[in-house]
C-alpha cells in the first residue's frame, strides 16, 4: 500500500483556518485520497475524499496538488469540536479487490485553542 | 438509524478466557470490518467481510476469529485472550467499499 506522511501535531486558534498537509509521493493513479478524523474516545469519522480535483463539503475542503503527490485538508474556521486526530489515507478503487480497506497511519493531532 | 453499534462497551478478561464482540449495522451495508487500536497508534485491520457468510484476514488476524452469519452482524471472537490483545476494538461498515462508518468502540483489558 502506498504510504502517507503527516506531521505528528498541529495547533490552531478557534475560528481561524487550518491547513493539514499530507505527502503521498508513491500514490498510484487509481488511489483515492481519503481523510478521516477521530475525536477523543470515539471511532473515526469520514471527512472528505478526492481523486484529482479539489473537493468541498460541509465539513472541509480538500486541495490536491497537480502531480497528486501531496494534498491539504482545509478547515475553514476551526472550532473546539474540531480537535481530533486527522488521518490521511490512500484507498484503492472500492470496486476492486481492495474491498475498501483502509490503512491508518498515526495521523496528525490537531489542538484548537480558545 | 442507529448506524453501527458495538457490544459490549468495556470488558475485563483474564488471560485464557474467551469472549465475543458483537457489531451490528442497520444501513444494509455489504462490507464490514474489525480494527484494533493500541495507544497512540492508528487503527489496524484484523478481519473483514464482503458479504453474508464470507470473511477474510486483514493485517493482524492472529488470535482472532470472525463470523458473518447475518448481513447486519459481524462477530469477533477471542478464543484464548492474551494481554497483548488489550486494545480498543472498532467495527466499521461500508456500502460496497465506499465510505466506512465506524462504531463507538469496545475497550478490552486482558489481565
Amino acid at each position: 500500500d502506498a504510504k502517507t506522511t503527516q506531521p505528528n501535531s498541529m495547533e490552531s486558534n478557534e475560528e481561524e483556518p487550518v491547513h493539514l498537509p499530507c505527502n503521498h509521493s508513491t500514490i498510484s493513479g487509481t488511489d483515492y485520497i481519503h481523510w478521516y478524523r477521530q475525536l477523543p474516545s470515539q471511532g473515526p469519522e469520514y471527512v472528505i475524499h478526492g481523486l484529482t480535483s479539489n473537493v468541498n463539503n460541509r465539513m472541509a475542503s480538500l486541495a490536491i496538488a497537480e502531480d497528486r503527490k501531496s494534498s491539504t485538508l482545509i478547515l475553514h474556521r476551526a472550532t473546539l469540536r474540531d480537535a481530533a486526530v486527522y488521518y490521511c489515507i490512500l484507498r484503492a478503487n472500492a470496486g476492486g479487490t481492495s474491498y475498501g480497506k483502509l490503512t491508518f497511519g498515526q495521523g496528525t493531532i490537531l489542538t484548537v485553542h480558545p | 438509524n442507529a448506524g453501527v453499534t458495538q457490544t459490549p462497551k468495556f470488558r475485563v478478561l483474564k488471560t485464557g478466557q474467551s469472549m465475543t464482540l458483537l457489531c451490528a449495522q442497520d444501513m444494509n451495508h455489504e462490507y464490514m470490518y474489525w480494527y484494533r487500536q493500541d495507544p497512540g497508534m492508528g487503527l489496524r485491520l484484523i478481519h473483514y467481510s464482503v458479504g453474508e457468510g464470507t470473511t477474510a484476514k486483514g493485517e493482524v488476524p492472529d488470535g482472532y476469529n470472525v463470523s458473518r452469519l447475518k448481513k447486519q452482524n459481524f462477530l469477533l471472537g477471542l478464543e484464548s485472550a492474551a494481554p497483548s490483545q488489550t486494545s480498543v476494538y472498532f467495527c466499521a461498515s461500508s456500502y460496497w467499499g465506499e465510505t466506512q462508518y465506524f462504531g463507538p468502540g469496545t475497550r478490552l483489558l486482558v489481565l
